[in-house]
């Protein structure tokens, strides 16, 4: 079955630190750029950060840049988010999503993050 | 940034009837090979989005053809010509053309 898998979601305190993954199956993952996309409370979609194919190049929205790292292994079909220096406004449901002719064609069922104190 | 503006917000709809959503950018979404990364999608209540139509007009696997996408530049649109009560959710417009991706505020489609 082609799916996206997220886990790592919870519960931490302003400051913190998180650490996502998502795994990949059904395709050939390292033929794929892949983005994480977050979704706030009551909030519309935010495109977090982005990785090419290789794990060569990586991008970050301002919002999250200097804070969360993005990486992938291509040998296990995972992609991460490092995630520090949390603060309220990171709270949402991340979502993993794998990019085919400039959009979403393939999303996970999502993971949950709740920075409070 | 490349701002996605939908309308409407909110689009009450009978079963049976036909619904528009309309998407408008900031700037044009066509590349310089002339290619326009333009997406629409579906998110159901309480499950992940879901991809209906890519490149404008161009419906992903499974998407039903009462689902039809178009427009050019920076308009675009959403047609739905008979909604069934398993469309309800909110639908988001994205562009990839330019960089960061972006996405529309979301439309809530309720069915009456």
């Amino acid at each position: 079955e082609v799916q996206l898998m997220e886990s790592g979601g919870g519960l931490v305190q302003p400051g913190g630190s998180l650490s996502l993954s998502c795994s990949a199956s059904g395709f050939t993952f390292n033929r794929f750029a892949l983005h994480w996309v977050r979704q706030g409370p009551g909030k519309g979609l935010e495109y977090v950060s982005a990785i090419d194919h290789e794990g060569r190049n990586v991008y970050y929205a301002e919002s999250v840049r200097g804070r969360f790292t993005m990486t992938r292994d291509n040998s296990k079909n995972t992609v991460h988010l490092q995630m520090s220096s949390l603060t309220t406004d990171d709270t949402a449901v991340y979502f993993c999503a794998k990019v085919v002719d400039g959009g979403y064609a393939l999303w996970g069922q999502g993971t949950t993050v709740t920075v409070s104190s | 940034d490349v701002v996605m503006t939908q309308s409407p917000v909110y689009l009450p709809v009978s079963p049976g009837q036909p619904a528009s959503i309309f998407c408008r950018s900031s700037e044009g979404l066509a590349d310089r090979d002339g290619v326009t990364f333009f997406n629409w999608y579906q998110q159901r209540p309480g499950q992940s989005p879901r991809r209906l139509i890519y490149k404008i007009s161009n419906r992903d696997s499974g998407v039903p053809d009462r689902f039809s996408g178009s427009g050019s530049g920076t308009d675009f649109t959403l047609r739905i010509s008979s909604v069934e009560a398993g469309d309800a959710g909110v639908y988001f417009c994205t562009q990839g053309t330019h960089w960061p991706y972006t996405f529309g505020q979301g439309t809530k489609l309720e069915i009456k």
